[in-house]
């Protein structure tokens, strides 16, 4: 079935530092999502993207739906302690029978 | 506030003890659907519901149960629960399945331990 490969799996970082993670697969698909969870919380939505290439900002956070439609990027600018959590990624493709897939989630800890 | 509400918050029951996870969304949602979350794992869907009385099993649907009788609510039953059932359970709804605007709103998640 389709999978996506989500790296890196978790993060260390300092606060001010950039942050990148992204999500790749085998198959394309017709829409991404990045999702937030906050610890003890569920996951919270981001940032959508619907366009091959579409380039996506939610104030520090930037995302990129890749030109393939095989993969998307996430992008934190200037971390802040606040950004600790689990990101997910998620990809729908409009197949018939296929349900939105997530990726196992990238680990985000940063320290002040 | 449109929101999807998911109840008990926190479970813990022994083996056999059959028991239902109740979720509700107030946005006239047509899609529903349930995950467990598990470390390493990810978000794993377990069953889904395209409307009313209508619905289908996702990736790991052994061991629950769901039912659609209404468009508003979609409970997971687990009739003889196990302790690998022990998770975090996110019930999550969308507009529909397929538009554009097909974007998940999950609960705030149902920690569930089998003892």
């Amino acid at each position: 079935g389709q999978q996506l490969n989500q790296s890196p799996q978790s993060m260390f970082i300092q606060e001010g530092e950039d942050v990148s993670m992204n999500c790749t697969s085998s198959s394309i698909f017709n829409t991404w999502l990045w999702y937030k969870q906050d610890p003890g919380e569920g996951p919270v939505l981001l940032i959508a993207l619907y366009k091959a290439g579409e380039l996506t900002s939610n104030g520090r956070l930037t995302a990129q739906f890749g030109i393939t439609r095989k993969d998307s990027f996430l992008n934190i600018s200037a971390s802040i302690p606040s950004d600790v959590g689990i990101y997910f990624c998620a990809g729908l493709s409009n197949q018939a029978g296929t349900a939105l897939i997530f990726g196992k989630g990238t680990t985000l800890s940063v320290s002040s | 506030e449109a929101q999807v509400t998911q109840n008990p918050r926190y479970l813990i029951t022994v083996t056999g003890k059959k028991l239902t996870v109740t979720c509700s969304q107030n946005m006239n949602h047509e899609y529903m659907s349930w995950y467990r979350q598990d470390p390493g794992l990810g978000l794993r869907q377990i069953y889904y519901s395209m409307n009313v009385e209508v619905t289908d099993k996702g990736d790991v649907p052994e061991g629950y149960k769901v039912s659609r009788k209404e468009k508003r609510n979609f409970p997971l039953i687990l009739e003889s629960p196990s302790p690998n059932q022990t998770s975090l359970y996110f019930c999550a709804s969308s507009r529909d399945r397929w538009s554009g605007a097909n974007v998940l709103t999950f609960g705030a998640g149902s920690r569930l331990t089998v003892l």
